[in-house]
């Protein structure tokens, strides 16, 4: 089946830095998004992200995110500066379509463990 | 407070019985709803999405859901131990644009063969 890709599948990074994550999401899709899940809790939408803009975003994208999709290559999430907060794993999706009333779907990639020491 | 809730956390069936798994909505907003799998080191997969009452049956999934009290299931038939896995619920607003979704915290399945 369609798959997404994310890349590194765990990044270890000091508190202050700045972190990119990259999403290589299913080729014909349009729609992209970012979920967080902390260990052991249920994962929380972040943002989605359709043609160059955000459409909607939770309150836990806070002024240090953003995302972008240069020129239809990696859709990617960057945090700068990180907080030991951000440390979690960063689920990245994507859609071919808004909903439709037979449902849409969303594929996940496996998800990259961010560790912020 | 969760919006969406799941029970059990973790469930265990012998190989060849019936898995039946909750969630439950408080949010009256929420009139769509999915059920996604996830296996270890993998992404979440969706299994199916369920929007109507009544029940929805792919293969040996079934899917029910009652709006009125904002429940939902999945019954696992025949359990095969690749059924184990994390099973998440799923729901979002009936008047949401942009599918966002919220998520349960799953429920652990352990098919024992």
């Amino acid at each position: 089946g369609p798959k997404v890709l994310q890349i590194p599948s765990h990044q270890i990074i000091d508190m202050g830095q700045m972190v990119t994550l990259n999403c290589d999401p299913v080729s014909n899709h349009l729609y992209f998004y970012w979920y967080k899940q902390i260990l052991g809790q249920q994962m929380e939408f972040l943002v989605n992200f359709y043609n160059g803009k955000v459409m909607e975003k939770s309150k836990l994208f806070k002024d240090q995110f953003s995302v972008e999709r240069p020129d239809g290559s990696y859709f990617t999430l960057k945090i700068q500066p990180t907080a030991l907060e951000d440390s979690a794993v960063y689920f990245c999706a994507s859609s071919l379509a808004l909903r439709d009333w037979g449902g849409n779907t969303l594929y996940f990639g496996a998800g990259t463990r961010l560790s912020v020491l | 407070q969760q919006k969406v809730q799941q029970s059990p956390e973790s469930l265990s069936v012998p190989e060849g019985g019936m898995a039946s798994l909750n969630c439950t909505s408080s949010d009256r907003n929420f009139q769509y709803f999915w059920w996604y799998r996830q296996h270890s080191g993998e992404g979440p997969k969706a299994l199916m999405s369920i929007f109507s009452d009544g029940d929805k049956k792919e293969g040996r999934f079934t899917a029910h859901l009652n709006k009125a009290s904002l429940h939902v299931s999945l019954h696992i038939r025949d359990s095969q131990p690749s059924d184990s896995a994390l099973y998440f619920c799923a729901a979002s607003e009936q008047w949401s644009n942009y599918n966002v979704l919220y998520f349960g915290s799953g429920t652990k399945l352990t098919v024992e063969p």
